[in-house]
């Protein structure tokens, strides 16, 4: 089984601040997915990186999958109130026969204070 | 509106109850995926159809069942409910899972209840 550890579980920051979530795994994937999900919605795809070494921008999010392959991080810059929500990664399988099964971490929940 | 509709948004049924959860994915999308959410956690994986049939299982219990009808829709049969079964379950869709990377769509789930 591939697990995918996220960290940290919880972060409350105040509006204006940085911050990043990891995500790690002892396992290779052969892409990563972040997510982000909001109360009574299902998860809501942000990004796919899938190059060793990958950045990706999203206006102020940052993406990176690491150079192995086996974990991911994204940083926010001046994070906001409405950037609040369960963010979570996912990683698909190297075995050609998992199809498109995805593994989710356990999720980051973020809370930006006004 | 990922296109994804799941019916009931909530159940709250007794032990040892069967339910039946029903997914229509996006139009188009034909591979289904079904997903548990207990609280504050994330997902897991459950069950995948293509097409009609079952292409990928996961942590899916014995007492739960799924299938995918010929119109693309698909329900999650949950049976002797025990409390541990009260949980987020999420369905998602994507068009052809050998597009390793294409995303999923997730419908909003279906609460479940069991007291």
């Amino acid at each position: 089984t591939q697990l995918l550890e996220q960290s940290p579980q919880f972060l409350s920051i105040q509006e204006g601040e940085n911050l990043t979530v990891y995500c790690n795994s002892s396992s290779v994937f052969s892409s990563l997915q972040w997510y982000r999900q909001e109360p009574g919605e299902g998860p809501v795809l942000l990004v796919t990186v899938v190059t060793g070494g990958e950045v990706k921008k999203l206006k102020r999010l940052t993406f990176q999958f690491g150079d192995a392959r086996k974990d991911s991080s994204l940083h926010i810059t001046a994070a906001q109130p409405g950037d609040t929500g369960l963010y979570l990664c996912a990683g698909r399988s190297m075995n050609n026969n998992a199809g498109n099964m995805l593994t989710f971490g356990g999720g980051t929940r973020l809370m930006v204070k006004p | 509106d990922s296109g994804v509709t799941q019916t009931p948004k909530h159940l709250i049924t007794a032990t040892g109850q069967r339910v039946t959860l029903r997914c229509s994915p996006r139009s188009g999308d034909l591979s289904v995926y079904w997903y548990q959410q207990s609280l504050d956690q994330g997902l897991q994986f459950l069950i995948q159809y293509y097409n009609g049939e079952e292409r990928a299982k996961g942590n899916i219990l014995e007492r739960f069942s799924a299938q995918q009808f010929p119109d693309l829709h698909s329900e999650l049969n949950l049976s002797s409910l025990e409390l541990g079964d009260s949980a987020l379950y999420f369905c998602a869709s994507s068009f052809n899972p050998r597009q390793r990377n294409s995303p999923l769509h997730f419908g909003n789930g279906t609460r479940l209840t069991v007291t």
